[in-house]
């Protein structure tokens, strides 16, 4: 079956410091692989798609990269500052809806 | 622009009661989909519908039904409340058009709790 595997562990940084999560999976050919961001008490909110045939994606102060070969897809986030705090979730597409890795907690502290 | 529109955003119901999760999209999207959210479990898909008059199971459909008459409404139906559905219910919708790479809109979230 297919599956989506995300630290599961909370990844504590300071703040200024560059954040790395990690998305892995099996079983899957994704043409894409997207990240959203979830904060307590609300919905998932989109934040980058990546597609195979990049290597990485950049928006101001993320980054996606995305590695076909070792079916693997981080997620950085620098100069981290702690607004940044919150739920980080990948997913892959199914075709008809998405399906989601658990997601890593990311806490920036002053 | 509302997006997406979930009601109620909280619901306590008692085990053997029927309810009616409601969800809205302003946003023309064909494609809209239920997930539930539980402690260490993820977001997993419950129903979904590609447009109207068409739905289909997720991973998670037992115990709940669905139904798609318009483009803009898909209402959630648990038919006989269980403590196993106590669970935070998003709803979400996409653009199916091309290149659109099916990105989620997601509502707030309804949190219901079965005594």
């Amino acid at each position: 079956s297919q599956k989506i595997e995300q630290n599961s562990e909370a990844l504590n940084i300071q703040e200024g410091k560059t954040a790395t999560l990690t998305c892995n999976y099996t079983n899957y050919s994704p043409a894409y692989l997207q990240w959203y961001r979830q904060d307590p008490g609300r919905g998932p909110v989109f934040l980058l798609l990546i597609r195979e045939n990049e290597k990485e994606k950049r928006k101001e102060r993320l980054k996606v990269t995305f590695d076909t070969t070792l079916k693997q897809s981080l997620f950085h986030i620098t100069a981290s500052q702690p607004a940044d705090s919150a739920t980080y979730l990948c997913a892959l597409d199914l075709g008809y809806a998405l399906n989601f890795g658990k997601g890593t907690s990311l806490l920036v502290t002053p | 622009n509302a997006g997406v529109t979930q009601t109620p955003k909280f619901q306590v119901l008692k085990t053997g009661q029927s309810m009616t999760l409601q969800c809205a999209q302003d946003m023309n999207h064909e494609y809209m989909s239920w997930y539930r959210q539980d402690p260490g479990m993820g977001l997993r898909l419950i129903h979904y519908s590609v447009g109207a008059g068409i739905t289909d199971q997720g991973e998670v459909p037992n115990g709940y039904n669905v139904s798609r008459s318009t483009t803009e409404d898909f209402p959630l139906r648990l038919l006989s409340a269980a403590p196993s559905q106590t669970s935070v219910y998003f709803c979400a919708s996409s653009y199916r058009g091309f290149n659109a790479k099916n990105i989620q809109y997601f509502g707030a979230g309804t949190r219901l709790s079965v005594l």
